[in-house]
């Protein structure tokens, strides 16, 4: 497979469940990253990991907690989720951290997972 | 906090006919502007990294402009095809960072 995989596609939970999202580089970049997407509302930063460190929590509640075991691999672990949480989870990669602007570095996206939450 | 606009919101255009859209962004301390292309259920795609003024960029009929001074990119498509059918959207880097600021995209629907 190449480029950036997400699963799954689909997630249907209720408020006091724990789901996981998993998402997956074939690219080799050191830096994955989260996106929400919710209805009529621009893509927005969830968090940003550098070579498996996080460099940035975009004042995220608890109930969203990130994991990067290593470079290729990030997930998002939800726990006891609200219907506001309803979104598109996106995930994304680019070679590095801080230079997506300076160096206009592309960020890769996923096909997003859609998350309902009832 | 910083402001991407998009305009317009959505746009309806017929096979053939060339279009344009509009992203205003603020004009002090640029860095770079990005344009990604998304199709429903497939992922966002990136089009362009635009980063001098008075850039502008080709990618087969589609094409955009910068202007850092005044704040703006425009994207172009020539002869609009049903497959431009898209949300086009762009991004600006918050402070120079990974922080990718997004507008809410133009969602364009070419018809047949």
């Amino acid at each position: 497979e190449t480029g950036v995989t997400q699963t799954p596609r689909h997630l249907v939970m209720g408020m006091t469940n724990k789901k996981s999202l998993k998402c997956e580089q074939h690219l080799g970049h050191n830096a994955m990253y989260w996106y929400k997407q919710s209805a009529k509302k621009p893509l927005e930063l969830m968090f940003v990991y550098n070579f498996k460190e996080q460099t940035e929590n975009n004042s995220v509640p608890s109930r969203f907690s990130p994991e990067c075991p290593n470079s290729s691999h990030l997930f998002l672990h939800l726990h006891t989720l609200q219907p506001e949480d309803s979104a598109l989870y996106l995930c994304a990669s680019s070679q590095d951290v801080g230079l997506a602007g300076v160096r206009g570095e592309t960020q890769y996206f996923g096909p997003g997972t859609r998350l309902l939450v009832l | 906090i910083l402001n991407v606009e998009q305009s317009p919101q959505s746009l309806h255009v017929q096979e053939g006919d060339s279009t344009n859209f509009t992203c205003s962004f603020p004009s002090s301390n640029f860095y770079a502007l990005h344009w990604y292309r998304w199709e429903t259920a497939k992922s966002p795609e990136a089009l362009f990294v635009m980063t001098l003024n008075g850039d502008e960029k080709k990618k087969g009929r589609i094409s955009a402009t910068l202007n850092t001074k005044e704040g703006y990119s425009y994207l172009y498509i020539k002869g609009s095809q049903p497959e431009d059918s898209a949300t086009y959207l762009c991004a600006f880097p918050q402070g120079g960072s990974e922080k990718l600021v997004f507008g809410k995209g133009t969602k364009l629907t070419v018809n047949p």
